[in-house]
């Protein structure tokens, strides 16, 4: 099992607010990095650091974190949001980087 | 814009080692970590490791025994071998980017530029 956790579902309805989170005790002391992945492509970049986005990403992708959770909020859902979510971190020992396990996003 | 390319061969046999190649095009790879990033069938990402472009390496602990990241920034290409593979080691391969930053005495990391990534298949 990974050493940062994620819920394996979530659901959100169309225009509505969702969080989705990431717990582990390497995330009381590095920021997270999250990351969406829809079928058969590759990882996009969506949040990183004390909530940045790369150029491209949507305002409504929103990162923050407090003691050992890191989250990332989507304000107002579109169905294009619908996919996999990967946290990524430093692990406990600092040394080496861990994903999540991923969330799958359902936008209803 | 900076892309990556990975390359190599599909198949390869139980035992044997699996060897991919990550080409960077349209900037340096100075300044950055370089990462090999693995997704077995259905399942989720998973960090094989990364190489800083001084050739300075880490690796997941849990493939540590079998894995050797290099970097060849002459040719702007970063590679990596994965010894005595098996069937468990099927997967899509991804090469990313990794930049680094800090805020508040900490470093943090972030893959912000990936491959398309290449399907490696282990046969017996």
């Amino acid at each position: 099992s990974s050493e940062l956790t994620q819920d394996p579902a979530v659901s959100v309805a169309l225009g509505q607010t969702v969080r989705i989170t990431c717990q582990g005790d390497s995330l009381g002391s590095y920021y997270a990095s999250w990351y969406q992945q829809k079928p058969g492509q590759a990882p996009v970049l969506v949040n990183y650091g004390k909530n940045n986005r790369p150029s491209g990403i949507p305002d409504r992708f929103s990162g923050s974190s407090s003691g050992n959770t890191a989250s990332l909020t989507i304000t107002g859902a579109q169905a294009e949001d619908e996919a996999d979510y990967y946290c990524n971190s430093r692990d406990r020992s600092g040394s080496h980087l861990v994903f999540g396990g991923g969330t799958k996003l359902t936008v209803l | 814009q900076v892309q990556l390319q990975e390359s190599g061969p599909g198949l390869v046999k139980s035992s044997e080692t699996l060897s991919l190649t990550c080409t960077v095009s349209g900037g340096s790879m100075s300044s950055y970590y370089w990462s090999w990033i693995r997704q077995p069938p259905g399942k989720g990402l998973e960090w094989i490791g990364y190489i800083y472009y001084s050739g300075t390496t880490s690796y997941n602990p849990s493939l540590k025994s079998r894995v050797t990241i290099t970097v060849d920034t002459s040719k702007n290409q970063f590679s990596v071998n994965l010894s005595s593979v098996t069937a468990a080691d099927t997967a899509v391969y991804f090469c990313a980017r990794v930049p680094y930053s800090s805020l508040n005495g900490f470093y943090y990391y972030y893959m912000d530029v990936w491959g398309k990534g290449t399907t490696v298949t282990v046969s017996s």
